[in-house]
């Protein structure tokens, strides 16, 4: 089945510590996306990326890094500058990076140790 | 600026009610994109519709049904008749003609159907 694979569904990180989160989408999407989503609140941009080797920075993208050197995968690194990064992810893809609808993944929730 | 309002928290029905969550938008360009997505407990994301800017036929769908108001920069969401399985996070979300693929999101509205 064709989809969008997040691992893993929960993660745990310890002060000064880099965790990463995989994400990984056989639709063959151009485009793929990183959210943040905190308790009562929206989905935030962090990156998103419209083909292999490019991406760009959403809203808030500090403290974290990416990487896109396949087109079916877009792994986030959550680094130790981020002071805050208690949160559910979602990776999402699409097939153009214009206004087209996002298929998600069933996120990360990243916990603070 | 683009902004989306869900002012609607919480919304708590008991089954076979209809029940319409509201989306209020705001945008200063001509040509922008509406969609609506249900986040179950299970926490993805799932894609129920979009409509652009220059569409506005309501439309409906088996028990979902949306109304789109330019005039009010509304694009409200009713389920008819409404299930258990209805219970999740409804986000609305706006997206500007153009915009490298950056949906702007409401903060969702949980809806809870009591059996």
């Amino acid at each position: 089945d064709g989809g969008i694979t997040q691992s893993p569904k929960y993660l745990f990180r310890k002060e000064g510590q880099n965790v990463t989160l995989s994400c990984e989408q056989n639709l063959n999407h151009d485009a793929m996306y990183w959210y943040r989503q905190d308790p009562g609140q929206g989905l935030r941009l962090i990156y998103y990326s419209q083909i292999v080797n490019d991406f760009q920075k959403g809203d808030i993208a500090e403290g974290y890094s990416v990487s896109r050197e396949k087109k079916e995968s877009f792994p986030l690194t959550v680094t130790s500058a981020q002071k805050n990064p208690t949160a559910f992810y979602l990776c999402a893809s699409s097939n153009r990076a214009t206004n087209e609808k996002l298929f998600f993944g069933s996120g990360t929730q990243l916990s603070v140790l | 600026a683009q902004k989306v309002t869900q002012a609607q928290t919480e919304i708590s029905v008991v089954e076979k009610e209809d029940v319409t969550l509201d989306c209020v938008y705001e945008t200063r360009d001509t040509t922008y994109y509406l969609f609506w997505y249900k986040q179950p407990p299970s926490g993805e994301l799932v894609f129920l519709i979009r409509r652009n800017s220059f569409d506005e036929q309501n439309e409906i769908s088996g028990r979902y049904s949306w109304n789109f108001q330019k005039s009010t920069s509304s694009f409200n969401f009713t389920i008819t008749a409404s299930q258990v399985v209805d219970s999740a996070v409804y986000f609305c979300a706006l997206s500007v003609g153009g915009s490298q693929g950056n949906l702007i999101f409401g903060k969702g509205t949980k809806l809870s159907v009591k059996p």
